[in-house]
């Protein structure tokens, strides 16, 4: 099976602008996570689609949005970049969403460097 | 709420030495715990994982943990590390609820000098 695709692996902005990240689940992975990555912060939970809906948030603004396709694929938007947007964004799928009836391993992608300028 | 503590942020050992990294979680109810690795370059990868059963997980490349429900602890030890282990090392919580979302660690970066 192909692993987790994240596009573009790197990107450069400039403060203000926005931009879409993107994630391509493993094939019959219904839940997508993203994360945020940095040197200071360690990974911090952005928010996890299952089947089209948001199903649990981080404590990010609203700024900071997702989308889920009908194929799983993910969308991650963040709108009026800032400096401390710089990171690496991490996508995780797995096959079901974790809670009272299951916990389910993630499994990650290799991630969008994002650097604001 | 839930939280995880790497209380190491940077382990330095030479080849051969014996590893333990902590981790310490805040939950009082049910949990699922994990490991992760991420070496230089590389995207992160799942090194162990506990779900229920026995306490003393097995993982990848010789790893194992041990969780210890009443200190709150899943410890990550290795009995003779090798310069290839160099890598940054998350610990991770799920906890057992109805809207349960992975809670990581902030990382512990190991350095072995060969």
């Amino acid at each position: 099976k192909a692993g987790v695709t994240q596009t573009p692996r790197y990107l450069i902005k400039t403060r203000g602008q926005q931009v879409t990240l993107s994630c391509s689940p493993i094939s019959g992975h219904r839940s997508v996570s993203w994360y945020q990555q940095t040197p200071g912060q360690g990974l911090q939970f952005l928010f996890e689609y299952f089947s089209e809906t948001q199903r649990n948030k981080g404590n990010f603004p609203g700024r900071f949005s997702g989308r889920q396709f009908s194929n799983s694929r993910s969308e991650m938007n963040v709108s009026t970049l800032e400096l401390g947007d710089s990171a690496l964004y991490l996508c995780a799928s797995s096959a079901g969403t974790s809670g009272r009836a299951g916990v389910y391993e993630q499994f990650f992608g290799p991630g969008t460097r994002l650097t604001v300028l | 709420a839930q939280s995880v503590s790497q209380h190491n942020h940077h382990v330095i050992l030479s080849e051969a030495a014996s590893l333990e990294l902590g981790c310490n979680y805040s939950y009082g109810g049910t949990v699922n715990l994990f490991w992760y690795v991420q070496y230089p370059g590389q995207h992160l990868q799942l090194l162990l994982k506990y779900f229920s059963g026995d306490p003393l997980v097995k993982g990848i490349k010789g790893f194992e943990a041990e969780f210890i429900k009443s200190k709150f602890s899943f410890n990550l030890r290795k009995p003779s590390v090798q310069w290839s282990d160099t890598a940054e090392y998350f610990c991770a919580v799920i906890a057992y609820s109805s809207a349960s979302k992975i809670i990581f660690g902030s990382g512990t970066r190991l350095s072995i000098r060969p």
